[in-house]
């Protein structure tokens, strides 16, 4: 099974700041990364695909980068609205896997 | 606008069963893979398994195999997901999501809001 590993685990930011996610796999998985945004009490919600792609009506502010086995999601201004938790996936192959999620939570 | 309903969610003895249902409008569900996520309480994201369109492929996770089996009525824009022999470590959210998969975004496109699942000893 791919493992994925996600840095910070939690991370405290203010409103403005430029923060940056990174998930590591534990094998190559070209760029079959994808990352989601999950508020407390709601199902997750894709943000990027294929490493980098934008998903469809998703701010601009969102960026995701890398290949491989290094990949980074990174938000250029946070924003009140931001303060969730972030996971990435990996469906290279099965099973599908997750990182264990970053907390972002307000400073 | 595209839309997946779970259903079928609450509370059961290990050992015994249950049948969730996902319901999806407003796009072309046949033609989508599709895939069960479970989250335990305060936990992360775990696939469960996926069904391609035609339901000739499925994959499923070590820590349900052989106790849980995803199916699909294309007919009936549904899927489910069939619990058997559950146990206390089954007891969380459910959601269900299409899967883009194969030349699309790999991804998990749209979700469902979820079921909760709990199991008892």
């Amino acid at each position: 099974d791919i493992q994925m590993t996600q840095s910070p685990s939690s991370l405290s930011a203010s409103v403005g700041d430029r923060v940056t996610i990174t998930c590591r796999p534990s094998q190559i998985i070209s760029r079959y990364l994808n990352w989601y945004q999950q508020k407390p009490g709601t199902a997750p919600k894709l943000l990027i695909y294929a490493a980098s792609t934008l998903q469809s009506g998703v701010p601009s502010r969102f960026s995701g980068s890398g290949s491989g086995t290094e990949f980074t999601l990174t938000i250029s201004s946070l924003q009140p609205e931001d303060f969730a938790t972030y996971y990435c996936q990996q469906t290279y192959n099965t099973p599908i896997t997750f990182g264990q999620g970053t907390r972002l939570e307000i400073k | 606008q595209a839309q997946l309903v779970e259903s079928g969610g609450g509370l059961v003895k290990s050992g015994g069963s249950l049948r969730l249902s996902c319901a999806a409008s407003g796009f072309a569900f046949s033609d989508y893979y599709m895939s069960w996520i479970r989250q335990a309480p305060g936990m992360g994201l775990e696939w469960i398994s996926y069904i391609s369109g035609t339901g000739s492929i499925i994959h499923s996770a070590d820590s349900v195999k052989g106790r849980f089996t995803i199916s699909r009525d294309n007919a009936q824009n549904s899927l489910y997901l069939q619990m058997n022999s559950v146990r206390v470590e089954d007891t969380a959210t459910y959601y269900c999501a299409s899967f883009n998969y194969g030349g699309g975004s790999d991804a998990f496109e749209i979700w469902g809001q979820g079921t909760m699942v709990s199991v008892s000893s």
